[in-house]
């Protein structure tokens, strides 16, 4: 099983929409990262997220963390073709000083 | 800016030869990481690096595989006999300490012929 479990893992969606991915674990994370994938390309971090319910904002992408840091939510409002990549979040457990990575939200916004 | 840089960016190798991927970390961090990517797959993690010892791997990472700091700025993932099904994106990745973001390289697209 993952220790992230990403939500949906495929998103197509028409440009100007608005759509949310979500990021779930059952572990308790001391910071928690958005990257942002092309093909062939590495991940290239959006945010961080360090403090419960903390929000962020980066222009039309907003990044939640949980209240209790076991989650996390992404929502793109008003979505253009160049948000089309993979999403991935990944993980600082607390008590160790690894990273793990979720599957993935692979979105399509198409024109 | 800073940044981690991966070496070389694609390697063909014949089954059954060693490899080795490079990788200079951000100068100031203290943590490594090497992960892999299947064409189409989830990122995976390989391993975790820190004050010049393994801290963590995961199954993936069998006796085929080793890392190493040889001279305090590249870290190396070995691949000691390379199988077909070891073709994937491996990236390097590293970070200031144990809470802050990992920064990830461009990645090695290592082909397995």
């Amino acid at each position: 099983t993952q220790l992230l479990e990403q939500s949906p893992q495929f998103l197509s969606i028409q440009e100007g929409e608005n759509l949310t991915v979500y990021c779930n674990s059952s572990s308790v994370f001391s910071s928690l990262q958005w990257y942002r994938q092309e093909p062939g390309e590495g991940p290239v971090l959006l945010v961080t997220v360090v403090t419960g319910g903390e929000v962020k904002k980066l222009k039309r992408l907003t990044f939640q963390f949980g209240d209790a840091r076991k989650d996390s939510s992404l929502h793109i409002t008003a979505a253009q073709p160049g948000d089309t990549g993979l999403y991935l979040c990944a993980g600082a457990l607390r008590n160790n000083n690894d990273m793990r990575f979720g599957a993935g939200t692979r979105l399509t916004v198409k024109p | 800016e800073p940044e981690v840089t991966q070496t070389p960016s694609h390697q063909v190798t014949q089954m059954g030869q060693e490899v080795i991927l490079r990788c200079v970390p951000i100068s100031n961090h203290l943590y490594f990481y090497w992960y892999r990517q299947i064409l189409g797959q989830k990122v995976e993690f390989l391993v975790s690096f820190y004050n010049n010892e393994i801290s963590e791997k995961s199954e993936i990472f069998d006796d085929q595989f080793s890392v190493e700091r040889p001279d305090g700025s590249n870290f190396t993932l070995k691949i000691r006999s390379t199988k077909l099904e070891d073709s994937a994106m491996y990236f390097c990745a590293s970070r200031r300490d144990s809470v802050t973001e990992a920064f990830f390289g461009q990645g090695t697209r290592l082909t397995v012929v």
